[in-house]
């Protein structure tokens, strides 16, 4: 079946940093893929989503390709900031009728100052 | 504009208790998701509407849980009786059908003793 699999944490970098986290997915066809974004005590938000082959998302200073051949879609940040510390968590939209999201486990990053 | 609503934010029960967790989704939106999150096993569907009819249960752990929606502005997702494995975040999202985006609350903190 569908899976999404994100490299596991803790990610501890230091501010100004460049920031790589790994996403790669399984699907039958082609899945439009999210990145979403999880503060401390709070829900899941929309980072950045993309909906076909080479399409890249970007938002907030973050992006992620979507690489059909590599069944990839990492999420990168030149320079982190302390404010970016959270949970980011990859997930693929499994259309064809079952309109669900897969998410990956989450990856937790701390940027230090 | 407001968000999607849960209540309560936190819910500190005793074993065998009925807990029951509520959630108002984003208005004008037909889907409606309920999710729970634990650090073994990271985000789980648990079921999702669609104006305001069950489409997938398949995520329900067991008889004791059941979710509703009566209307659309109203979803409530109840464990009766309650375990101490059953501690975990509960979140509800909500979305436009076919739209792949979904909106998240801010969660329910459940603590089973």
């Amino acid at each position: 079946g569908d899976s999404v699999t994100q490299m596991e944490g803790p990610v501890t970098l230091s501010e100004e940093a460049f920031l790589t986290i790994n996403c790669t997915y399984t699907a039958t066809g082609y899945p439009s893929l999210f990145w979403y974004v999880q503060y401390p005590g709070e829900g899941l938000q929309l980072l950045l989503k993309a909906t076909k082959a080479d399409d890249k998302g970007s938002n907030k200073g973050f992006e992620a390709t979507y690489r059909k051949e590599t069944t990839s879609f990492h999420l990168e940040k030149g320079s982190v900031q302390v404010s970016d510390s959270a949970v980011y968590f990859c997930a693929q939209f499994s259309g064809a009728g079952s309109y669900q999201l897969t998410f990956g486990k989450g990856t937790k990053l701390s940027v230090i100052p | 504009d407001a968000g999607v609503i849960q209540s309560p934010r936190h819910e500190v029960t005793e074993m065998g208790q009925e807990v029951t967790l509520r959630c108002k989704p984003i208005s004008g939106h037909n889907s409606l998701f309920w999710y729970r999150q634990t650090m073994m096993r990271g985000l789980e569907l648990l079921i999702y509407f669609n104006n305001n009819v069950p489409i997938d249960d398949s995520g329900m752990p067991e008889d004791r849980f059941s979710a509703k929606m009566p209307n659309a502005s109203f979803s409530t997702l109840k464990i009766q009786p309650s375990e101490p494995r059953d501690s975990a975040v509960y979140f509800c999202a909500s979305s436009l059908w076919g739209d792949e985006t979904q909106y998240f609350g801010p969660g329910t903190r459940l603590l089973v003793l």
